[in-house]
């Protein structure tokens, strides 16, 4: 256990629709980081999150938004889901010193 | 545009031997690096990290180099284990963009007993 809790593992869903992922940061680690992996590729940042305020943001389609609640756990919410959309989306947190970033397992979204 | 780019998808060595990951970056503004391993079915690990100020640095078995006039970076496993087979991801990071890493597509290193 990373101490990163991403949740759900697992999501299906159809084209057109809205899903929520939620990922719960290590304890007392104040930035949330986005990542989607798509088919074997790299990481691809999304978005970062620094105790509740948007810090970073990277190649993140408009049909995606997050935000970073004042428990510090993190939400990443797609919409008008297309196929393309299908990737593992990891969430990652650090805390002040840079030692890298603590992953969650990741959730695997699939759209059919 | 890539900006971290691992050119070699896989790497198949020989338990006790030496295993060698390469990198390239393009930013010549990033001035932190980071390997990280994954397991499949898990989230990347923290391996190992180097500051732009330092051309090696080591822990156990893993030892990173630097080359900054070249923009590369090397990660060095000696020796192998099979436990050592995963998929390792580059990434570099820089004090102008908040701390986030751009990470590479990855090296998929297999160990053979």
């Amino acid at each position: 256990d990373s101490g990163v809790t991403q949740t759900p593992k697992h999501l299906i869903t159809a084209t057109g629709q809205r899903v929520t992922l939620r990922c719960s940061p290590r304890s007392g680690d104040l930035s949330v980081y986005w990542y989607q992996q798509s088919l074997d590729q790299g990481l691809q940042f999304l978005i970062q999150y620094y105790n509740g305020e948007e810090r970073a943001k990277g190649n993140i389609l408009e049909r995606f938004s997050a935000q970073q609640f004042p428990d510090l756990h993190s939400e990443l919410n797609l919409s008008s889901l297309e196929l393309g959309d299908s990737a593992l989306y990891f969430c990652a947190s650090t805390g002040l010193s840079h030692y890298g970033y603590t992953f969650g397992s990741g959730t695997r979204l699939t759209v059919v | 545009d890539q900006q971290v780019k691992q050119n070699s998808p896989s790497l198949s060595v020989q338990e006790g031997r030496i295993s060698i990951l390469n990198c390239d970056y393009t930013n010549s503004m990033f001035d932190y690096f980071l390997w990280y391993k994954k397991y499949p079915a898990e989230g990347p690990t923290f391996l190992i990290s180097i500051s732009s100020i330092k051309d090696k640095n080591e822990d156990g078995r893993f030892t990173v180099f630097l080359n900054k006039s070249a923009k590369h970076l090397s990660l060095h496993i000696v020796p192998s284990q099979p436990g050592d087979s995963a998929v390792y991801f580059c990434a570099a990071s820089g004090n102008t963009n908040a701390g986030k890493s751009t990470f590479g597509d990855g090296t998929t290193l297999t160990v053979k007993p």
